[in-house]
């Protein structure tokens, strides 16, 4: 298994529509987790921390299974603005102070 | 307000030519990184720095330098010796670099060369 990997999508979803991502990874060891958004040609921003079983922060939830070694974004109530590009954030390799960042899975929210 | 900024948001540079990219921050942070982000890729990791005048390789390393004098500065080098330097440059700092703690990323550099 790959230290982490996405789907990359695109996920055209249409306003007001749920959309879930999912993201497996592979160090077991892993405590924390993050979700960023990344707009086109634009830095990364923090969207959530995942510490234990999930967070939850207005229209965004994140779950995280740790005998499956998955964690998901669920978005509820889609907006046009939340079209970017999500990343999965892990722990590196065992005993590493680095951060792994996924490939990314597309979103478009269409009118 | 507190932030990391990066400079220039755009360069050019001739094959052959060293270029450095200024990274800081006022955010107090101990930990620096440096990433590079090609087209429909992941962030790849350069350099990183836990604290003043320590600095370790990343994942590609090579054809990169880089220096940490201050705590608030981490400029990057990219040397001729970089096979292909062209692609988005990104700084993130955190408070230190246990890999609890997220990082909060500068507006990147963009560098082609011609």
């Amino acid at each position: 298994r790959k230290e982490v990997e996405q789907d990359p999508g695109p996920f055209n979803v249409p306003e007001g529509a749920t959309v879930a991502f999912n993201c497996t990874y592979s160090n077991s060891a892993s405590q924390s987790f993050f979700w960023y958004r990344q707009d086109c040609r634009k830095e990364p921003k923090l969207l959530m921390s995942v510490y234990s079983s999930g967070n939850e922060d207005g229209r965004f939830t994140a779950q995280l299974n740790r005998a499956s070694q998955y964690i998901s974004l669920l978005i509820r109530d889609s907006k046009l603005s939340d079209s970017a590009t999500y990343l999965c954030v892990v722990p590196g390799r065992a005993g590493s102070y680095q951060l792994t960042f996924g490939k990314g899975t597309k979103l478009s929210v269409i009118p | 307000d507190g932030g990391i900024t990066q400079s220039p948001k755009y360069l050019f540079r001739k094959e052959g030519q060293n270029v450095t990219l200024s990274c800081e921050q006022n955010l107090n942070h101990d930990a620096m990184y440096w990433y590079r982000q090609d087209p429909g890729q992941g962030l790849r990791l350069i350099y990183y720095s836990q604290i003043v005048n320590d600095f370790q390789k990343g994942d590609i390393a090579e054809g990169y330098s880089v220096s940490r004098e201050k705590k608030e500065s981490f400029p990057l080098t990219v040397t001729s010796a970089q096979k292909n330097p062209t692609a988005f440059y990104l700084c993130a700092s955190s408070i230190s670099g246990a890999s609890y703690n997220e990082q909060f990323f500068g507006p990147g550099t963009r560098l082609t060369v011609l």
